[in-house]
């Protein structure tokens, strides 16, 4: 079966850094989504990978290993706002999404 | 970015009358179009596959006659949540992906529709 995995729920404090972790297993890979969702509204793109290595953007970075399965969001500089979840999503072999649970991002002052 | 259009953004309805919800794309046409449902608390879980001209492709377990989707024009795509229940009580988003299919590398979301069945 196709499967993302990533954390439930994460903690940081305004002005660090976080990563949060994807793994996947899914029938063929077309690209990987990261989206941010705050509560009650639909997810915005953050970003797309499809090839190895670390896309940059602001301070937001996403990161692609095909071979491990495995990508990771970081994010920098944190900010209140950035409360919220972030989806990791795999688009398959029938260029469908297939979207992980969501990780909560809870940021203290 | 292109921008993607629901409505409408909320709505609360007695049990078993049908409800009616339009997605458009605004500045771009959107030959597929795609129907998410989210629960609370749960990941997007994909219902169907709009396709402008064509019937709809729905995934396994969602109901065809329950939900039904019309891709009126290459703007326009609804779903209609018929008889509706509480059980289908939730967050019905679409989206639409820029490119063609097989090169698809970034979709755009509609708002959301919250749908509440008393």
């Amino acid at each position: 079966g196709q499967n993302i995995d990533q954390p439930t729920e994460m903690t940081a404090t305004e002005g660090a850094i976080v990563q949060i972790n994807c793994t996947y297993q899914t029938s063929g890979f077309n690209g990987l989504f990261w989206y941010q969702q705050h509560a009650g509204e639909a997810p915005t793109f953050l970003s797309y990978n499809v090839l190895d290595g670390l896309e940059e953007k602001g301070r937001f970075s996403s990161f692609l290993s095909r071979s491990k399965g495995y990508s990771y969001l970081l994010l920098k500089e944190l900010q209140m706002k950035d409360s919220a979840s972030y989806l990791c999503a795999v688009m398959d072999s029938n260029y469908q999404l297939i979207w992980g649970a969501g990780t909560k991002l809870i940021i203290k002052p | 970015g292109a921008v993607v259009s629901q409505h409408p953004s909320w709505v609360i309805c007695k049990s078993g009358t049908s409800v009616k919800i339009e997605c458009r794309s605004l500045d771009f046409q959107a030959t597929t179009m795609f129907w998410y449902r989210q629960f609370p608390k749960q990941s997007l879980m994909l219902m169907a596959t709009s396709n402008e001209g064509s019937k709809a492709t729905y995934e396994q377990g969602v109901e065809k006659d329950k939900f039904l989707i019309n891709h009126a024009s290459l703007t326009l795509s609804t779903l209609t949540v018929t008889s509706a229940h509480p059980e289908d009580s939730s967050f019905y988003i679409c989206s639409a992906p820029i490119g063609t299919s097989g090169d698809y590398n970034e979709q755009f979301f509609g708002p959301g529709t919250r749908l509440t069945v008393l």
